[in-house]
């Protein structure tokens, strides 16, 4: 069974530059989580969706950062401009249920980013 | 405060021998579900295990085990006859069933020393 796929898995750019994220969640999944993972920080959500609808944005870190969900099976997240203090571990995750019944979020290999 | 709370920051142990990682978590609901994921020094995050609240049996998966105690809010995980493959940074995590959360420990990085 595929996973959650990522891309791209490693990403340098030059702070100021727009920064694309993508993410596939595993077929048939209902939620769609992203994580940025930081060593100061730890793993932090940074926004979920449910069927496709962004249910909550509160961990998202600035009016910098946005995600989509145009449909069930791709999600991006998008970081425009970019600063130096972006750089991070991005995860996406995807699961069967959330709240009620909750169910295991799977997650991608991630996408190592560095803001120069 | 936190709502998880993983007190070892690392651990080091020789190969064969038993560890426990801890873990500690709060909450005021009454339905929750907690988790330990594995992440290997090649950076993805692995499922390990899901227990809700309401099943406090303990479980055994190889060498693997997980104790849940509700009096004390703790669900520690203990690998057996540990490998240098289990060297890695596990967490703990919680999420309550009212909430929109996914609540992610600190993080205890093991290390098996062959």
């Amino acid at each position: 069974d595929a996973g959650v796929i990522q891309s791209p898995r490693h990403e340098v750019t030059e702070m100021g530059q727009e920064v694309t994220l993508r993410c596939k969640p595993i077929s048939g999944h209902d939620y769609l989580f992203w994580y940025r993972q930081t060593m100061m920080r730890g793993l932090e959500l940074l926004i979920y969706f449910n069927n496709n609808v962004p249910i909550d944005d509160s961990g998202m870190p600035e009016d910098r950062f946005s995600a989509k969900m145009p449909n069930a099976s791709f999600s991006t997240l998008k970081i425009q401009p970019s600063e130096p203090r972006d750089s991070a571990v991005y995860f996406c995750a995807s699961s069967l249920a959330f709240g009620t019944n909750n169910q295991p979020q799977h997650f991608g290999d991630g996408t190592r980013l560095s803001i120069l | 405060a936190q709502k998880v709370t993983q007190a070892q920051t690392e651990i080091s142990v020789v190969e064969k021998e038993d560890v426990t990682l801890d873990c500690v978590y709060e909450t005021r609901d009454t339905t929750y579900y907690l988790f330990w994921y594995k992440q290997p020094p090649s950076g993805e995050l692995v499922f390990l295990i899901r227990r809700n609240s309401f099943d406090e049996q303990n479980e055994i998966s190889g060498r693997y085990s997980w104790n849940f105690q509700k009096s004390t809010s703790s669900f520690n995980f203990t690998i057996t006859a540990s490998q240098v493959v289990d060297s890695a940074v596990y967490f703990c995590a919680l999420s309550e069933a009212a909430g929109n959360q996914f609540y992610f420990g600190t993080g205890t990085s093991l290390t098996v020393i062959p």
